[in-house]
C-alpha cells in the first residue's frame, strides 16, 4: 500500500455520533485524497489535500470535515454520522511514477453507521 | 460534467480466454486514465496509466487502449487465470490536478 495506513479498518457507531478516520503516510506525499466507494456509485471523492493546512473539497463534500496538521496525516470527520454515510472509505495519495501522477490506494476503512 | 462507464458490470469467463473490458467516458478532454485493480475487501492496485498523448499501455498480459476523440478506453487481458479475478476499474482525470472520476467498475470472474 505504498505506506498508506487507514484506520479504523472497521467501525460500527450510531446515527449522531462523530467519527474521525485517519490515514497515515510514511512517505512524504504532498497531495492525499479521501474517497468513499458505494455500490453504484463507484469511488467518489470527499476532501483532498496538497499540503499541510492546505484542503479542499471533492465531489461529495457535504457532512465532512477533514484536517491535514502534519504531512504524513489526513483525518477525515464526520461531526455527526448519519446512515447515508456508510460506506467504505479509501485514502490515496498521489505519487510520481516514470513522470506520470498516479494515485495509490489505502487498503480502506468500512463505516457502518446504525 | 465527465461520467465514466463500464460495461459489463460482471463478467465470467473461463480460463485461459482473452478478454476485453470497456471504459466511456462523455468528456473527451482528459488529462490521462488509469486503471485499477480492486480484490474483494481490499484496497485498489493501479494497472496501467495512459497519458492522454499516447495510444496504449502494455504491462505483462495486460493491453490498455485509449481512443480520446471517440471517449473509450478498453483493457486488454490476455491468456486469463483464475488469479485474474477481481473488479476492475478505470478512472479519467480531467487535467493536471486532482480530480479523478471512476467508473463503477467490472466484476470478472476467471473460472478454472
Amino acid at each position: 500500500d505504498a505506506g498508506i495506513t487507514q484506520s479504523p479498518r472497521h467501525k460500527v457507531t450510531e446515527t449522531g455520533t462523530p467519527v474521525t478516520l485517519r490515514c497515515h503516510q510514511t512517505e512524504n506525499h504532498r497531495y492525499m485524497y479521501w474517497y468513499r466507494q458505494d455500490p453504484g456509485h463507484g469511488l467518489r471523492l470527499i476532501h483532498y489535500s496538497y499540503g499541510v493546512k492546505d484542503t479542499d473539497k471533492g465531489e461529495v463534500s457535504d457532512g465532512y470535515s477533514v484536517s491535514r496538521s502534519k504531512t504524513e496525516d489526513f483525518l477525515l470527520t464526520l461531526e455527526s454520522a448519519t446512515s447515508s454515510q456508510t460506506s467504505v472509505y479509501f485514502c490515496a495519495i498521489r505519487e510520481s511514477v516514470s513522470g506520470a501522477n498516479v494515485l495509490t490506494f489505502g487498503a480502506g476503512s468500512r463505516l457502518t453507521v446504525l | 460534467k465527465q461520467e465514466v462507464t463500464q460495461i459489463p458490470a460482471a463478467l465470467s469467463v473461463p480460463e485461459g480466454e482473452n478478454l476485453v473490458l470497456n471504459c466511456s467516458f462523455t468528456d473527451s478532454a482528459i488529462y490521462n486514465l488509469q486503471w485499477f485493480r480492486q480484490d474483494p475487501g481490499k484496497g485498489l492496485t493501479s494497472l496501467l496509466l495512459i497519458q492522454s498523448s499516447q495510444r496504449e499501455q502494455t504491462s505483462g498480459r495486460l493491453n490498455a487502449s485509449l481512443d480520446k476523440s471517440s471517449g473509450r478506453s478498453t483493457l486488454y487481458i490476455a491468456a486469463s487465470q483464475p488469479g485474474d479475478s477481481a473488479t476492475y476499474l478505470c478512472a479519467v482525470r480531467r487535467n493536471a490536478g486532482n480530480m479523478l472520476t471512476f467508473g463503477g467498475g467490472t466484476r470478472l470472474m476467471v473460472k478454472p
